[in-house]
């Protein structure tokens, strides 16, 4: 089974402009979720979308917004980028998402860097 | 929003010693913790997903215990190889269960 896929791999953007990632779960997993990885935090969670509806957002602004398709694939919208956007953005699918049982595997990543 | 903190920051061990890290989550409303490897250049890999208090989960030469009433999970790697050399996270789910909370995690080094 093919694992869980992040395109692109690596972003440079600049202040002000939007970026948009893209997820593809493994075949079968109905639940994706995003999150962002900076420097001396942790992995800081910001949505969670199961069968095309968002379930769960994490803290973040409104310009972090999200979506899924019927296939299961996801993408997650930043608009406005600012220079603490910088990050890497790792994306999780599970079968259910099933209040937390559930194993998540991760995808490598995208790497954003905002000038 | 979850508490979920993990000790030490950092480890540097010899090539077979054995070693432990700690998590520690809030006791009240727990559902579950995950156990996560995450090596550099590499996606997080799920290691346990633990439930019930008094838990034991073994992979090979890692192993972990839950002690949900006082609120911690302990990881253990036993003869610890340069191969081990990882960030170690584990991370509860919310009383939804579907949003996560992770700790900064555990940077393990394994010197051969």
């Amino acid at each position: 089974k093919a694992g869980v896929t992040q395109t692109p791999r690596y972003l440079i953007k600049t202040r002000g402009q939007q970026v948009t990632l893209s997820c593809s779960p493994i075949s079968g997993h109905r639940s994706v979720s995003w999150y962002q990885q900076t420097p001396g935090q942790g992995l800081q969670f910001l949505f969670e979308y199961f069968s095309e509806t968002q379930r769960n957002k994490g803290n973040f602004p409104g310009r972090f917004s999200g979506r899924q398709f019927s296939n299961s694939r996801s993408e997650m919208n930043v608009s406005t980028l600012e220079l603490g956007d910088s990050a890497l953005y790792l994306c999780a699918s599970s079968p259910q998402g099933d209040r937390g049982y559930d194993t998540q595997y991760f995808g490598p990543g995208t790497r954003l860097t905002v000038l | 929003i979850l508490n979920v903190e993990q000790s030490p920051q950092s480890l540097h061990v010899q090539e077979g010693d054995s070693t432990n890290f700690t998590c520690s989550f809030p006791s009240s409303n727990f559902y579950a913790l995950h156990w996560y490897r995450w090596e550099t250049a590499k996606s997080p890999e799920a290691l346990f997903v633990m439930t019930l208090n008094g838990d034991e989960k073994k992979k090979g030469r890692i192993s972990a215990t839950l002690n949900t009433k006082e609120g911690y999970s302990y990881l253990y790697i036993k003869g610890s190889q340069p191969e081990d050399s990882a960030t170690y996270l584990c991370a509860c789910p919310s009383n939804t269960g579907n949003q996560f909370y992770f700790g900064t995690g555990t940077s393990l080094t394994v010197i051969p």
